[in-house]
């Protein structure tokens, strides 16, 4: 089955424990990107990938960094997580040119206490 | 940068009538602009999209305009059933950079 897969679904950690929120997908995609969702302020990009060992800044980076040393994985980490980072994370790819959609993972809960 | 803005933020509407959500933008370089739906707890799935150089698409109940000039799209959709009350995002790209809106929470009421 052609999925997205994150890890973990829920996470509740401290202030300044460094975390690690897999992403993995299975439908060979060019492109990866991670989201942060907040009530009332909809998605928000943090980074994304173009291939392996490309990446760039979204909207949002600050406090985030990301990897991409296979095609099929795009974890993103926090280093030193404060309480301004609890959120739901969405993981998500797409195969590019003219097939934009975005398949998105089932998400990620975190709290920093 | 780009900026995305969705109005309304929430939206009732009874059984059978139409729906619209409109959004506007202000990069003229965005090219491509998708409509997502999340249902509660679940995950955004995308509904329609248009891209740059067509002006409206069609997909059943459901459809999209776009105005490059004014620099703004809108979702229409017709005969409004329960099943479609749910959260409905807008977003513009210009690559792979995606910038969303807010959200607009659709209630369809039987």
């Amino acid at each position: 089955e052609a999925q997205v897969t994150q890890n973990p679904r829920y996470l509740i950690t401290v202030t300044g424990k460094k975390l690690t929120v897999t992403c993995s997908q299975n439908m060979n995609h060019e492109y990866m990107s991670w989201y942060r969702q907040d009530p009332g302020l909809g998605l928000r990009q943090i980074y994304y990938s173009m291939n392996v060992e490309v990446t760039d800044k979204g909207d949002v980076p600050e406090g985030y960094k990301v990897s991409r040393k296979e095609k099929r994985n795009f974890p993103l980490i926090l280093e030193s997580p404060s309480p301004n980072q609890t959120s739901l994370y969405f993981c998500a790819s797409n195969l590019g040119g003219a097939y934009n959609e975005q398949f998105f993972g089932p998400g990620t809960r975190l709290t920093v206490l | 940068g780009e900026n995305v803005e969705q109005h309304p933020s929430t939206l009732s509407v009874q059984e059978g009538d139409s729906a619209v959500i409109k959004c506007t933008y202000s990069d003229s370089a965005s090219n491509y602009f998708p409509w997502y739906k999340q249902e509660l707890g679940k995950r955004p799935q995308l509904i329609i999209d248009i891209r740059s150089n067509v002006g409206e698409k069609k997909d059943q109940r459901i459809a999209v305009t776009l105005n490059k000039t004014a620099k703004h799209f809108s979702l229409h959709i017709t005969e409004t059933q329960p099943e479609d009350s749910a959260v409905y995002f807008c977003a513009a790209s210009k690559g792979q950079n995606f910038v969303f809106g807010p959200g607009t929470r659709l209630s369809v009421l039987p």
